[in-house]
């Protein structure tokens, strides 16, 4: 089975620095990835997404992720956080199972502070 | 372009008593997915529909039921409500090709089972 593992519950950040949001993935052929947020009372928003071609992936609000398949690694990154990027970050991958529904990790706390 | 809408939002249900959670897309989405979330533990699929008139259980079927007889809506029947089912519940869609789109989620309805 797809599965995905974000490993730390929660990430603190100074605004103006750079942020990472770290996801690790285990899947059998390709990955197909993806990065939600999810703002307090909100549905999930969809940033961006990994299918193929280039390793380095720009989605909304300034966010990109970084696809490593050595590392099986697919980190989020913002290179100036925002006080406004605080949320809950998803990172989830596609399962043919299913109706090809997503899997999604436990989710990463993110708080930036002023 | 309302998307995905989730009706109620909030509801508190006594042990036992049953209700039906309501999802709508005007998208014209094929595909109709149930996930509920708890914290901690990402999103969990319920259910999932390919099309009209078709569902299949998803990953965590059990106490739940769902129907689609229409493409727009995709209920959700909590019979015999537990407190195990206390959760937040979201409705997504997405194209058949939804590896390019990703999925719309609605907003979500906040569960508690007392």
């Amino acid at each position: 089975a797809q599965s995905v593992a974000q490993p730390e519950d929660q990430v603190n950040v100074a605004e103006g620095n750079p942020l990472t949001v770290k996801c690790t993935y285990s899947v059998s052929g390709n990955p197909y990835l993806f990065w939600y947020v999810q703002y307090p009372n909100r549905g999930l928003q969809f940033l961006l997404k990994y299918i193929t071609g280039d390793n380095l992936v720009k989605g909304s609000y300034g966010f990109e992720a970084e696809f490593n398949k050595s590392q099986t690694s697919f980190h989020l990154k913002k290179p100036s956080a925002l006080v406004s990027d605080s949320a809950l970050y998803f990172c989830a991958v596609r399962d043919m199972e299913y109706g090809n529904k997503l899997v999604f990790g436990a989710g990463t706390i993110l708080r930036v502070k002023s | 372009n309302a998307g995905v809408t989730q009706t109620p939002k909030f509801r508190i249900l006594k042990i036992g008593q049953s209700m039906t959670l309501q999802c709508t897309q005007d998208m014209n989405h094929n595909y109709m997915y149930w996930y509920r979330q708890d914290p901690g533990m990402g999103l969990k699929l319920i259910y999932y529909s390919v099309g009209a008139g078709i569902t299949d259980k998803g990953e965590v079927p059990n106490g739940y039921n769902v129907s689609r007889s229409t493409t727009e809506d995709f209920p959700l029947r909590l019979e015999l409500a537990a407190p195990s089912q206390t959760s937040v519940y979201f409705c997504a869609s997405s194209y058949l090709q939804f590896t390019y789109y990703g999925y719309t989620f609605g907003s979500g309805t906040r569960l508690t089972v007392v």
